[in-house]
């Protein structure tokens, strides 16, 4: 069984900029959750998608959005890049035994 | 309110020693409770959860909790460290009565095992 695929794995953008990351979960799993790792705030959820409707969200702007696909992979949306949304982001692909399965993420690096 | 903590930043243990790394959780109701680890630029592993029943867990590796209602702990252990364990840790609870399926996450643990 094909592990949870993240691409790109490095991005360098620019402030201002967008971008967007994608999450292809493991097959059957139809719930997806997005992740923001940084060394000061640890790991901080953005939000959950399952079967096409994001059913939970964190505490992040409005700049954050994501959307899943009827083939659950899912996509997260940062617009407008700021400096600290320089991060490692996560997604991890939710079973329903209670246990998540992350990707080995996307760097991104604001300049 | 669901939330975890991880006390210590660090912790060092030689190799061949026993390791413990400590996580207190607070949640309404019931915990379910897990370990992952992470290794450098990869995303996190699964260790193993508590759910309910028996009071320590086995996991992958050779690691093993002990689930402590009264002192609201779940901390992890291994009778044995290796230089290979060194890694990042990282604690989560859910409230097994809570809307949200998502766990919270501790800040996590810097484990480095020395040979």
């Amino acid at each position: 069984k094909a592990g949870v695929t993240q691409t790109p794995r490095y991005l360098i953008k620019t402030r201002g900029q967008q971008v967007t990351l994608s999450c292809s979960p493991i097959s059957g799993h139809r719930s997806v959750s997005w992740y923001q790792q940084t060394p000061g705030q640890g790991l901080q959820f953005l939000f959950e998608y399952f079967s096409e409707t994001q059913r939970n969200k964190g505490n992040f702007p409005g700049r954050f959005s994501g959307r899943q696909f009827s083939n659950s992979r899912s996509e997260m949306n940062v617009s407008t890049l700021e400096l600290g949304d320089s991060a490692l982001y996560l997604c991890a692909s939710n079973s329903g035994n209670n246990e998540q399965f992350f990707g080995p993420g996307t760097r991104l690096t604001v300049l | 309110a669901q939330s975890v903590a991880q006390p210590e930043d660090q912790v060092n243990v030689a190799e061949g020693n026993p390791l413990t790394v400590k996580c207190t959780y607070s949640v309404s109701g019931n915990p379910y409770l897990f370990w992952y680890v992470q290794y450098p630029n990869r995303g996190l592993q699964f260790l193993l959860k508590y759910i309910t029943g028996d009071n320590l867990v086995k996991g992958s590796y050779g690691f093993e909790a002990e689930f402590n209602k009264s002192q609201t702990s779940f901390h992890l252990k291994k009778p044995s460290a290796l230089v290979s364990d060194s890694a990042l840790y990282f604690c989560a609870v859910r409230d097994a009565s809570g809307v949200s399926y998502i766990p919270t996450f501790g800040r996590g643990t810097s484990l480095i095992v020395h040979p």
